[in-house]
């Protein structure tokens, strides 16, 4: 069964700190990987989308990372800003199903940045 | 020059009503999404429809039916409202299907809180 594990299930951390979020997968055959924010009250935003052969991949002060072999991607946050709070969540997309159908999501990371 | 738009952004209704929410996306995308969002936070995929052609159908309720005039537009009808209706329910939309890479990226819309009493 296609799974994706994130780890902390939630965060606090002072502002300008860094923070690393970790996203654990049993998800097969891989296609790619995303990392999504989402505000509270509002809908996800992509911020990084990754596919097998790549490690790495930034976006801003935020950077994934992609280790297909062991199955794990993290997601570390640089400076953190107060905006920065929302919740982050990995989704992992399977190659046979390709679209919305292949599709994992995980539960999310809940990160709050504290002046 | 909103990329995906839902109507309303609030619905309040009682137990056994039907309702629709109304889905929009100018992006020029071929597949839309409807998601359900629990007060967990836990996102899960309802449909998605690529052409106007339903290309999944997870295991919902047969109350809820999407219906798509147009490649624009996927809205979302509920029969016989319950309790457990309760969430956030999100329309996304993506240039294609099928891909990996960025062709495959989904932009969410704003989202829509239904609470059923």
């Amino acid at each position: 069964k296609n799974q994706v594990e994130q780890s902390p299930q939630s965060l606090i951390i002072l502002e300008g700190k860094n923070c690393t979020l970790q996203c654990n997968y049993t998800v097969s055959p891989f296609s790619n990987l995303r990392w999504y924010k989402q505000d509270t009250g509002r809908g996800p935003v992509s911020l990084t989308i990754m596919t097998f052969s790549e490690n790495t991949k930034s976006n801003g002060r935020y950077t994934a990372t992609l280790d297909a072999d062991t199955k794990q991607s993290s997601l570390h946050i640089t400076a953190s800003q107060l905006s920065d709070s929302a919740s982050y969540i990995c989704v992992v997309s399977a190659a046979a199903g390709g679209g919305a159908d292949g599709l994992t999501f995980g539960k999310g990371t809940h990160l709050i940045i504290q002046p | 020059d909103t990329a995906v738009s839902q109507t309303p952004k609030y619905l309040v209704t009682q137990m056994g009503n039907d309702k629709s929410i109304k889905c929009e996306q100018n992006l020029g995308h071929d597949t839309m999404y409807w998601y359900k969002q629990d007060s967990k936070k836990f996102l899960k995929i309802m449909f998605s429809y690529n052409n106007k052609e339903l290309i999944i159908n997870e295991t919902v309720p047969n109350r809820f039916s999407p219906k798509s005039p147009d490649k624009a537009h996927l809205n979302l009808h509920i029969n016989s409202l319950e309790l457990g209706d309760s969430a956030v329910y999100f329309c996304a939309s993506s240039q294609d299907v099928g891909l990996a890479g960025a062709e495959d990226e989904q932009y969410f819309g704003p989202g829509t809180r239904l609470t059923v009493t």
